[in-house]
């Protein structure tokens, strides 16, 4: 069936550092590909999607481009803030929307 | 905005327990669902409804049951509680995808964490 796997945290990483988040995925047809973003004690919320190949979703600094010929869609920032530290959650919509396991993200001063 | 509200934020209970954890947005929108999240396994959908009077099992629906009465309310009972449903549940909503299909950018609530001794 379809499903996504990313990265195992946690990530740690000093402030304006570069982020890189790997998620591959595998699935029968074409679907939309997404980042959430959960901040501590915060529900999940949407932080970029790409809905076909070779499209970039961005926001708030972060980038996804969707590989078709490397099923992925990793995700990165430049130059990271205290700010980031969340769980980021790969997913995909095909038929239903699956998520990733999450990454912990957590930036220090 | 509120946004998607669910009460309790906390909830510890004995096996054998009934309770129902309460969601409401006030976005009107059609869809509507219910999410455990356990460490290492991220999300896993338990039920959803795609309008009043309207619901369907996610992966994992065992224990639980739904209705959907209203458009703005989507509460979650769990029948008999079990240790293995110690967990985090999240309700989120949404305006229903093309075609009627599964939505894309989901509205969370902030979470009932919820432990079964």
């Amino acid at each position: 069936g379809d499903s996504v796997t990313q990265m195992e945290g946690p990530v740690t990483l000093s402030e304006e550092a570069f982020l890189t988040i790997n998620c591959t995925y595998t699935a029968t047809g074409y679907p939309s590909l997404f980042w959430y973003v959960q901040y501590p004690g915060e529900g999940l919320q949407l932080l970029l999607k790409a809905t076909k190949a070779d499209d970039k979703g961005s926001n708030k600094g972060f980038e996804a481009t969707y590989r078709k010929e490397t099923t992925s869609f990793h995700l990165e920032k430049g130059s990271v803030q205290v700010s980031d530290s969340a769980v980021y959650f790969c997913a995909l919509s095909w038929g239903k929307l699956q998520f990733g396991a999450g990454t912990q993200v957590v930036v220090t001063p | 905005n509120a946004g998607v509200t669910q009460t309790p934020k906390f909830q510890v209970l004995k096996t054998g327990q009934s309770m129902t954890l309460q969601c409401a947005q006030d976005m009107n929108h059609e869809y509507m669902s219910w999410y455990r999240q356990d460490p290492g396994m991220g999300l896993r959908l338990i039920h959803y409804s795609v309008g009043a009077g309207i619901t369907d099992q996610g992966e994992v629906p065992n224990g639980y049951n739904v209705s959907r009465s209203t458009t703005e309310d989507f509460p979650l009972r769990l029948l008999s509680a079990a240790p293995s449903q110690t967990s985090v549940y999240f309700c989120a909503s949404s305006y229903s995808g093309t075609g009627g299909g599964v939505p894309e950018k989901l509205f969370f609530g902030s979470g009932t964490q919820l432990s079964v001794l």
